[in-house]
């Protein structure tokens, strides 16, 4: 089966802009979550989504990052305005009955 | 939900078993024990996971004590693949399962 995907794989931005990552889960897998990984730590879950409904966005710093999954399929995060702390790894998951897949991530530097 | 302590890193020898550690005295009765692991630059993958019966599959061993405070991951015959950030997460499971990640140990494989 395929797997998670996301991109870009890799992004560079100045602070204050905008930036946006996509993800498409496994089909037929209804709860989707996002991460941020930042280095040498683990990755801290920041929304969680059943079908196209938010479970948990209690992480999610709400004054800068919007998430959204239309249809209950493709998620978007998005960062507005970034910092240079947003800097860290985004990693897409989704989940059939309790097990993760966890797409490749996407890096992302902000200067 | 509760807490898991794994040592920071660990080594073992190509071809010998690894046993990783993990405690978690605060488990709940409903929460399974979870072995995710991430390789360099690649999102975590899944390992096995268990309630309170010892599990295997083609990738691993999970080891529960009968209390199920602490429990041991074991990879048989650990190759330089094997060489990886290991997390032991406890969790409710069901659909709509929410991983909470630690910092985990890293397992160096050596040749």
């Amino acid at each position: 089966e395929a797997g998670v995907a996301q991109s870009p794989r890799y992004k560079i931005i100045e602070k204050r802009q905008s930036v946006a990552f996509w993800c498409n889960p496994i089909s037929g897998h209804a709860t989707l979550y996002w991460y941020q990984q930042i280095l040498g730590q683990g990755p801290k879950l920041l929304i969680q989504f059943q079908n196209n409904g938010v479970v948990d966005d209690s992480q999610l710093p709400k004054d800068r990052f919007s998430a959204e999954r239309l249809k209950g399929v493709d998620s978007t995060l998005k960062i507005q305005p970034a910092k240079l702390e947003d800097s860290a790894v985004y990693l897409c998951a989704s989940s059939l009955v309790g097990r993760s897949y966890f797409g490749p991530g996407t890096r992302l530097t902000v200067t | 939900d509760a807490k898991t302590t794994q040592p920071t890193s660990m080594d073992c020898a190509e071809g010998r078993a690894a046993n990783l550690p993990c405690n978690h005295s605060t488990i709940s009765g409903n929460e399974y024990v979870y072995w995710y692991r991430q390789i360099h630059s690649q999102g975590p993958q899944y390992i096995i996971h268990g309630l309170k019966n010892n599990e295997t599959n083609e990738m691993a061993s999970l080891i529960i004590t009968e209390d199920r405070k602490s429990s041991t991951l074991i990879l048989p015959h650990a190759t330089l693949r094997d060489t990886a950030v290991y997390y032991c997460i406890v969790s409710v499971g069901g659909a709509t399962n929410k991983l909470i990640f630690g910092t985990g140990t890293l397992l160096a494989v050596q040749p």
